[in-house]
């Protein structure tokens, strides 16, 4: 079975500063993890992926994020928040075991504010 | 040249009604997807389709049908519509060749109110 958590409804961060987002998993084997972003009245937008190799992954719009497999924890970054990425962020997990689902489970999303 | 679109993008329909939304991507892709997204904003799978396997959320109920007519499209039928039936709806596709490695296009919405 695969789970993912994202343990904070909201983020407050003021412009300039960096922001993190937070998200962990659950799954039995490899994990495949994706991080979107929704804009309000849009759909999803994929900002990056984990699948192997390189623990810090980067994606558009200056997102990166780190793999810790030892916390199972995927976390958002960037290192100077604008006020344009106050939106929506959704973290999605798919177990990547033998006879697991190709559908990734969506976590409850983050509205992240960024503060002028 | 959008990659994934559905439409209408807004419907509002009495209770009871009967409804399709429809879906497209240009793509290529094997994969797509509904997704029903909540007003607390939560995201829920509803249908997974490629062109070997329908994946069905069990809580889905049976008065919500997916129709492919081909790779490119996947419609949602909607029922004897209800009040609780109020929500965006998202399609999606991806390339699932790589066993679910690759990430998903979503497109805008559509905004379903029941009144």
């Amino acid at each position: 079975a695969q789970s993912v958590a994202q343990p904070e409804d909201q983020v407050n961060v003021a412009e300039g500063n960096p922001l993190t987002v937070k998200c962990t998993y659950s799954v039995s084997g490899n994990p495949y993890l994706f991080w979107y972003v929704q804009y309000p009245n849009r759909g999803l937008q994929f900002l990056l992926k984990y699948i192997t190799g390189d623990n810090l992954v980067k994606g558009s719009y200056g997102f990166e994020a780190e793999f810790n497999k030892s916390q199972t924890s995927f976390h958002l970054k960037k290192p100077s928040a604008l006020v344009s990425d106050s939106a929506l962020y959704f973290c999605a997990v798919r177990d990547g075991a033998s006879g697991g689902s190709y559908i990734p489970t969506f976590g409850r999303g983050t509205s992240l504010i960024v503060h002028p | 040249d959008t990659a994934v679109s559905q439409t209408p993008k807004y419907l509002v329909t009495q209770m009871g009604n009967d409804k399709s939304i429809k879906c497209e991507q240009n793509l290529g892709h094997d994969t797509m997807y509904w997704y029903k997204q909540d007003s607390k904003k939560f995201l829920k799978i509803m249908f997974s389709y490629n062109n070997k396997e329908l994946i069905i959320n069990e809580t889905v109920p049976n008065r919500f049908s997916p129709k492919s007519p081909d790779k490119a499209h996947l419609n949602l039928h909607i029922n004897s519509l209800e009040l609780g039936d109020s929500a965006v709806y998202f399609c999606a596709s991806s390339q699932d060749g790589l066993g679910g490695r690759t990430e998903a296009f979503f497109g805008q919405g559509t905004r379903l109110t029941v009144v």
